[in-house]
């Protein structure tokens, strides 16, 4: 069965210093990784997808598959960025998207 | 373009009873899929419905049940609801599947309590 750990329920970090939100995968073909963000009072969206390998609004990801980790990134946090963040997996299998628990993520000014 | 539209936004229900959601998607997405969010599990994949017809199913006892219409319109029922029911579902559409392409828009979701 594919799943999806974030081990961290909340991440604090000030203003300008680097994020990074970690996720990591079990499934045992070639998965598709994304990110997806809620911000507050907002509906859930995505943010970014491995496949395209783009950065957005800052943040970055890296499919790494030898540590089957799908790690999101940005260099310097702003306050704006506070908000709760999933990982997602899609197996090409009949278990839909696989989501992780989420991190909350607040940047403190 | 109108967003995801789900009703009710909020309902109690109690044991025993039933209850049915419905879902609007994005106009021109024929991928509906439904999640349930609680804060002990997170979000669970229900089912997806594309063009009618159910392509996928999370393993959700057999009380959990959805459709999809001709007009891509969808709605998931709960039969013998139970207390464990109580959470946020959550509704998405997709152009050609979330499985196909991992691009989701979520609704606002219908927050069901059971009492």
């Amino acid at each position: 069965a594919q799943r999806v750990t974030q081990p961290e329920k909340l991440l604090s970090v000030f203003k300008g210093a680097p994020v990074e939100l970690k996720c990591n995968y079990s499934y045992s073909g070639s998965p598709e990784l994304f990110w997806y963000v809620q911000y507050s009072r907002q509906r859930l969206q995505l943010l970014l997808r491995h496949i395209s390998r783009e950065s957005i609004k800052g943040f970055t990801a890296d499919l790494n598959k030898g540590e089957t980790s799908f790690h999101l990134k940005k260099p310097f946090a702003q306050e704006e960025d506070s908000a709760m963040y999933y990982c997602a997996l899609f197996g090409g299998g009949a278990d839909g998207l696989t989501f992780g628990k989420g991190t909350h993520l607040i940047i403190q000014p | 373009k109108a967003g995801v539209t789900q009703t009710p936004r909020y309902l109690i229900k109690t044991r025993g009873q039933q209850v049915t959601l419905s879902c609007s998607p994005i106009s021109g997405h024929r991928s509906v899929s439904w999640y349930q969010q609680t804060p002990g599990q997170g979000l669970q994949f229900l089912f997806e419905y594309f063009s009618e017809t159910q392509r996928n199913k999370g393993n959700f006892p057999g009380r959990f049940s959805g459709r999809q219409f001709s007009n891509s319109r969808s709605e998931m029922n709960v039969s013998t609801l139970e207390l464990g029911d109580s959470a946020l579902y959550l509704c998405a559409s997709s152009l050609a599947g979330g499985a196909v392409t991992g691009e989701l828009f979520f609704g606002e979701g219908s927050r069901l309590t059971v009492l």
